[in-house]
């Protein structure tokens, strides 16, 4: 009964590597999220889909690439992966589109590219 | 430039003490601004939302003050438990045409000791 969900909690890489990360909500929301928290806690916001659709992509390098097959998962594509990807990854969810709602956070995927 | 800051980093109190967070913001205009709770390993869970009108909102322990005049905000924690060892985070909404923007604070990492 998670309300948002991340695989893998764990992943360990290496350098020029492709990898995904998948999340998924059960809460029936309509807008997902993927954020990057650095080393210094510090969570930046990378993309925002609602209802599948993209509504803020940050400035995220192209090697990035969200994927939402449906309203209820929205999962990230890192192609290349660099040293500067290390940090935890956070999906969140939320209902509707305005950034200030109260949003759901993932338990997180730390990455660590080695 | 829209920005969040809080204070203190870092904490360290005696269960049963109270203590109180500050979070101090430029962004405008505002829309709201809510505290979260991290703890380790964890996602942010939001403990309270506060809009332009509230001066104080209570959640249990929790009391959040907002002095719109002065873009200042508070979190102050009653009795602390050895539960309340977590990262703050306060994060500000600002309206905007493309549905509100999000800054966030750097978080006051508190750990509560017995």
């Amino acid at each position: 009964d998670t309300a948002v969900s991340q695989t893998p909690k764990y992943l360990v890489t290496q350098m020029g590597n492709d990898k995904s990360i998948k999340c998924e909500q059960n809460l029936g929301h309509d807008t997902m999220y993927w954020y990057k928290q650095d080393s210094k806690k510090f969570l930046k916001i990378m993309f925002s889909y609602n209802n599948k659709e993209l509504i803020i992509n940050e400035t995220v390098p192209n090697r990035f690439s969200p994927k939402s097959p449906d309203k209820a998962h929205l999962n990230l594509h890192i192609n290349s992966l660099e040293l500067g990807d290390s940090a935890v990854y956070f999906c969140a969810s939320s209902q509707g589109a305005n950034r200030g709602n109260e949003q759901f956070f993932g338990p997180g995927t730390r990455l660590t590219v080695l | 430039k829209n920005q969040v800051e809080q204070s203190p980093q870092s904490l360290i109190i005696l269960e049963g003490k109270n203590c109180t967070l500050q979070c101090n913001y430029t962004v405008s205009p505002f829309s709201n601004l809510r505290w979260y709770k991290q703890d380790t390993g964890r996602g942010p869970v939001s403990l309270t939302i506060m809009t332009f009108s509230e001066n104080t909102k209570s959640n249990g322990r929790y009391t959040a003050t907002l002095d719109a005049d002065t873009k200042q905000s508070s979190l102050h924690i009653t009795a602390s438990q050895l539960s309340d060892s977590a990262s703050y985070i306060c994060v500000v909404s600002a309206r905007n045409n493309a549905g509100n923007m999000l800054t966030f604070g750097g978080g006051t990492r508190l750990m509560v000791k017995p």
